[in-house]
């Protein structure tokens, strides 16, 4: 079974203290893993999709980098409006029907 | 361009009432998903459709059922509602309903039964 786990559940910073969100993962067959972000009472917003080991991407002051068994999205000097949930999903083919499955989420407040 | 959009965006049920939630996705979009998220969670597949026809289903009772219509827009359909059930309800939808396109989610339907 997929599983996706993320830490922490939650992160206070302080604005311009950089930091790093964790997704860890146990899949077979990988083709994907995404990024999004969730703001109270929205729906996910999607940041990146990471395909491969190795693989980075960059989006202002986020980034997010993939290895074999977990990924991370790093936040260099956050400021309050970075202030979000930060989902992680995986896809792996499961019988062709490629569902992603999430994390809990990391909840990140940055305070000014 | 219009994301894709959710009715209504909140509502309140009573225990064994049924309920409709529709969801219409991105223009060109033909690939729709449905999602329930309990606070503090992440958000739980229950359907998804691609092309009018169902392509997965996740761990929910008969009760939840769904559907999707020629222009693609969806209907997620819950019988004999319980408390349980409250939860926010998520529609997604992608370009394609394989590979790895990226999810594009509405705001959702906030759900409370009573």
């Amino acid at each position: 079974e997929d599983q996706v786990t993320q830490s922490p559940e939650a992160l206070r910073l302080q604005e311009g203290e950089s930091s790093s969100l964790n997704c860890s993962y146990t899949v077979s067959g990988l083709r994907g893993l995404f990024w999004y972000r969730q703001d109270p009472g929205k729906g996910p917003e999607f940041l990146f999709t990471l395909y491969s080991a190795g693989e980075e991407k960059e989006k202002e002051r986020l980034k997010a980098t993939l290895t074999k068994k977990e990924s991370f999205l790093h936040i260099t000097a956050p400021k309050p409006e970075d202030s979000a949930t930060y989902l992680c999903a995986v896809q792996a083919a499961s019988g062709g029907s490629y569902i992603p499955t999430f994390g809990r989420g990391t909840s990140l407040i940055v305070h000014p | 361009d219009a994301g894709v959009t959710q009715s209504p965006t909140h509502l309140i049920k009573t225990r064994g009432q049924h309920v409709t939630l529709r969801c219409s996705p991105i223009s060109g979009h033909k690939s729709v998903s449905w999602y329930q998220q309990v606070l503090g969670q992440g958000p739980q597949f229950i359907f998804q459709y691609y092309e009018k026809e169902e392509r997965g289903r996740g761990n929910f009772p008969d009760r939840f059922s769904a559907r999707q219509f020629p222009n693609y827009s969806s209907e997620l359909n819950v019988n004999a509602l319980l408390l349980g059930d409250s939860a926010l309800y998520l529609c997604a939808s992608s370009l394609v309903g394989q590979g790895s396109s990226p999810l594009h989610f509405g705001n959702g339907t906030r759900l409370t039964v009573t």
